[in-house]
This record gives C-alpha cells, sequence and structure tokens, in this order.
C-alpha cells in the first residue's frame, strides 16, 4: 500500500516565525488532504489538494503530484497553530485515507 | 457545512461491558463512514469502512465480532466496543464522505475518548 512520511515530526517555532511543513508518498494518489488536530483532539481540514496550489488566509498548501510530495505553509504562527498536522492520501483502490505520522508543532509566545 | 458529530465524547466503563458511539452526519448525507483508533502520540489508524445499508469492510487485524460496526442510514453510523477490556482504550474518530467517490472530501467527527477500567 501507499506510504506516507511527514517530516520534521517535531517543531518549537516563536510566534510569528514561517514553517514549511512536508509530506512525501510513495505512489499517485487521486485525493490528498492536510489536518490539524488541536488539544482536545478534533480534526479540522485544512485543504483537501490532489494537485496544483490553494490559500486560505496564512495557510497555504502545494502539492507536485509528479513528484510524490505536497508542503503546507504557516506563515505568521500563533501560538493556537500548535497540534498535529496530518497528511492523509488514498488511492484509486476503495478511496481509505492512510495517514502520515503527523508533525507536532509547537508555537511559543 | 459539512459537520460531523460523535455521542459520547468521552466514556468511562468497567471491563467486560459494551459501548455504543454514534457518528452522525449533521448537514448531509453519508454514503461513506470510516472509523479510526488513536493511541497517545500516534497517527489515525483506518479500522472499518461502511456504507449505508451494507456490511462494513474491516481492515486486516480488526476483529469484527468485537467491534460491531452499523451504518442503517445515511446520517448515522454506531460502533459498538463489545465486552470492552483495557488494551480497548483509545481515541475513536469517525469520519464521513457524501459520496462512494474515493476523491471525495472526508470530514471528521470531535472523537470519543474511551477508558476501560
Amino acid at each position: 500500500g501507499i506510504q506516507v512520511e511527514q517530516s520534521p515530526p517535531d517543531l518549537i517555532l516563536q510566534e510569528g516565525a514561517n514553517s514549511t511543513l512536508r509530506c512525501n508518498f510513495s505512489d499517485s494518489v487521486n485525493n490528498l488532504q492536510w489536518f490539524h488536530q488541536n488539544p482536545w483532539g478534533q480534526l479540522i481540514n485544512l485543504f483537501y489538494i490532489p494537485s496544483g496550489t490553494k490559500q486560505n488566509g496564512r495557510l497555504s498548501a502545494t502539492t507536485v503530484a509528479t513528484e510524490r510530495y505536497s508542503l503546507l505553509y504557516i506563515s505568521s504562527s500563533q501560538t493556537t497553530d500548535s497540534g498535529v498536522y496530518f497528511c492523509a492520501v488514498s488511492d484509486n483502490q476503495g478511496g481509505k485515507l492512510i495517514f502520515g505520522q503527523g508533525t507536532e508543532l509547537s508555537v511559543k509566545p | 457545512g459539512a459537520v460531523v458529530s460523535q455521542h459520547p465524547s468521552w466514556v468511562i466503563c468497567k471491563s467486560g461491558t459494551s459501548v455504543k458511539i454514534e457518528c452522525r452526519s449533521l448537514d448531509f448525507q453519508a454514503t461513506t463512514m470510516f472509523w479510526y483508533r488513536q493511541f497517545p502520540k500516534q497517527s489515525l489508524m483506518l479500522m472499518a469502512t461502511s456504507n449505508e445499508g451494507s456490511k462494513a469492510t474491516y481492515e486486516q487485524g480488526v476483529e469484527k465480532d468485537k467491534f460491531l460496526i452499523n451504518h442503517a442510514s445515511l446520517t448515522l453510523s454506531t460502533l459498538t466496543v463489545t465486552s470492552a477490556h483495557p488494551e480497548d482504550s483509545s481515541f475513536y474518530i469517525c469520519s464521513a464522505r457524501g459520496t462512494a467517490s474515493s476523491t471525495d472530501t472526508q470530514y471528521f467527527g470531535p472523537g470519543t475518548r474511551l477508558t476501560v477500567l
């Protein structure tokens, strides 16, 4: 099955800093989603982005499907951005989402 | 839009009892629902996929007789953990998708934290 690797596993930032999170996947996909899991466990949809570039406020994401990676950019980070960021992908085999191990982000005031 | 709820949000039970968790899509019809479990500091692991009106498809290693899934309507799926034991303690999360297409977005519920004493 598809393998999903996220980097870095942990990231500590000072408030206001920018960051880039990476998601590599081992095969072609037809669905790629980025999520933020807040400290209470709720998974929040950030982007549905199997290819191309999208922006939503301070967040943006780019997926280069031919090279099998996706990037999540966080600009001007805030303490409320803290939590775990997951990338999840699915292929044509049943549409199951396969999750990466996540990047745990901590933004310090 | 695209809100998914779960009930209860947390539950504590004694070993040997059964616990039912509900997952509802509040503002859309969910053709497909998924159940995941997440251990502390780990990623989400898919347990099963359920389509309305048909039997759930379980992932390898997940006991179907222990984790009973029912998807009786287009807005409700239930997960029953039967004869729960302490090793079943985990965070259980459901998600819902409005169509059968694998390219459609999945929306996640807030999760249910199960503690088995």
